[in-house]
Parts: structure tokens; sequence; C-alpha cells
């Protein structure tokens, strides 16, 4: 059975970088199927996609965070990460690793596992 | 781009079925969307992929009382024989090459 757990601080001063890591077990990253992201949940909304990685590194991100988000990936440790440069507090969120399709004409599919989330707070 | 309408709340009473809908924005009436479950404290849940006419696939061990249909540009999940442990938030999500996109969510209460 895949899992996903999100790992991190869950407070983080306003102007800095947030930094999490999504560690993938019972599947492997490097498959050729499939793409991981990053979807966030502010509280009271509704969710919210931020960007999603190839196991290669090829990167899509949301065009509305495009210009403060990095998403990379480790195969040897079969992990993915994410940064979110100078945040203020309309970035506190429950933050989501998820894993989605890619079909071999490069279609995307739908996210079809989801980690359980964590609460990172952007306070000072 | 495309936009996904959900009500932002229903209800409806234990043992009886609810149907929740998503509507794509005009000009989108043939793109494939997925529901999601996500109950209070918990990861969001994968329910299924539902395409533009109707067929669709579930995933890993979600039960016969969720089904999904479509007409235009509306798709629809329609819960039986409601449990409490139904009360939830659904989500729609639909995708392209490069984009995930996902509904407002609707919260269901199970009274």
């Amino acid at each position: 059975q895949l899992q996903l757990q999100e790992s991190g601080p869950g407070l983080v001063k306003p102007s800095e970088t947030l930094s999490l890591t999504c560690t993938v077990s019972g599947g492997s990253i490097s498959s050729s199927s499939y793409f991981w992201g990053w979807i966030r949940q502010p509280p009271g909304k509704g969710l919210d996609w931020i960007g999603s990685i190839y196991y290669s590194g090829s990167t899509y991100y949301n065009p509305s965070l495009k210009s403060r988000v990095t998403i990379s990936v480790d195969t040897s440790k079969n992990h993915f990460s994410l940064k979110l440069s100078s945040v203020t507090a309309a970035d506190t969120a429950v933050y989501y690793c998820a894993r989605h399709g890619r079909s071999s004409s490069g279609r995307w599919s739908p996210v079809d596992y989801w980690g359980q989330g964590t609460l990172v707070t952007v306070s000072s | 781009q495309v936009v996904l309408t959900q009500s932002p709340s229903a209800s409806a009473s234990l043992g009886a079925s609810v149907k929740l809908t998503c509507t794509l924005s005009s000009g989108h009436s043939s793109y494939a969307i997925a529901w999601h479950q996500h109950q209070p404290e918990k990861g969001p849940r994968y329910l299924m992929k539902l395409n533009s006419d109707g067929s669709h696939s579930k995933g890993d061990g979600i039960p016969d009382r969720f089904s999904g249909s479509s007409s235009g540009t509306e798709r629809y999940l329609t819960i039986s024989s409601l449990q409490s442990e139904d009360e939830a938030d659904y989500y729609c999500q639909t995708w392209g090459t490069g984009i995930q996109v996902f509904g407002g969510g609707t919260k269901l209460t199970v009274l």
C-alpha cells in the first residue's frame, strides 16, 4: 500500500522559507507512470495545487505561486521536497503531498493518493 | 482556464441517498473529473475518476455506495445508504498537462 508522509517545521517566520519533505513508502518515486505533487488548504478554504514533479526533475508550478516555489526530488531517498520563499500569513495552511498519474503520451490523470497533511503556520 | 463550481453545503439523513454536483465552466463539457472525500482530521481520499460519458473508475476499497454520473457540464457524486462516516467535505478535481484544478468543495452533513 502506497503511503506518503509529510515532514517539516510547523512554524515559519514571515519572510522566511517554508521547507517540507514528502517521504514515499510502498512504491518507487522513480516510476515513469506518476508525478508527485504538493497541494495546500488554508484554514476554512478549499484545496489549492502548488506544483508537481516527475522523477526526472521536470516540474510544473501553479502560476500564482511560481515565483516563490521550488519542488525537488531525491530518488535515492524516495522523497521529494517543497520550498516556498518569502512566506506571509497567507501561506498558513495544511500542506499535503500527493501522487497523480502520467500516461505514456504525457497526459496527466487525477490525484489518487494523498498524504495525511501537515499544518504550517506563518507567524513571528 | 477551466473552473469547477460546487455548492458549499448539502445535507441528508442517515440511510438516505444524496447527490452532489460539480459544474465545469462553459466549453469544458468533455472534461473528466475526480471526486475526493476529506474527512475531519484526515488526509483526503480519492474516490473515483468520472468521465464525461458517465463511466467511472473507483479508487481502491471504495464501497459500491459511491457512484458517479455525468450530464453536459455537470458531474455528480451519489452516495447511497448514507452512514455517519460519510460526513465530510467532498471536492471535485480536474486536470490538464501542467495543471491541477480543484472545486471549492461541498460540506456534507449527515442528519
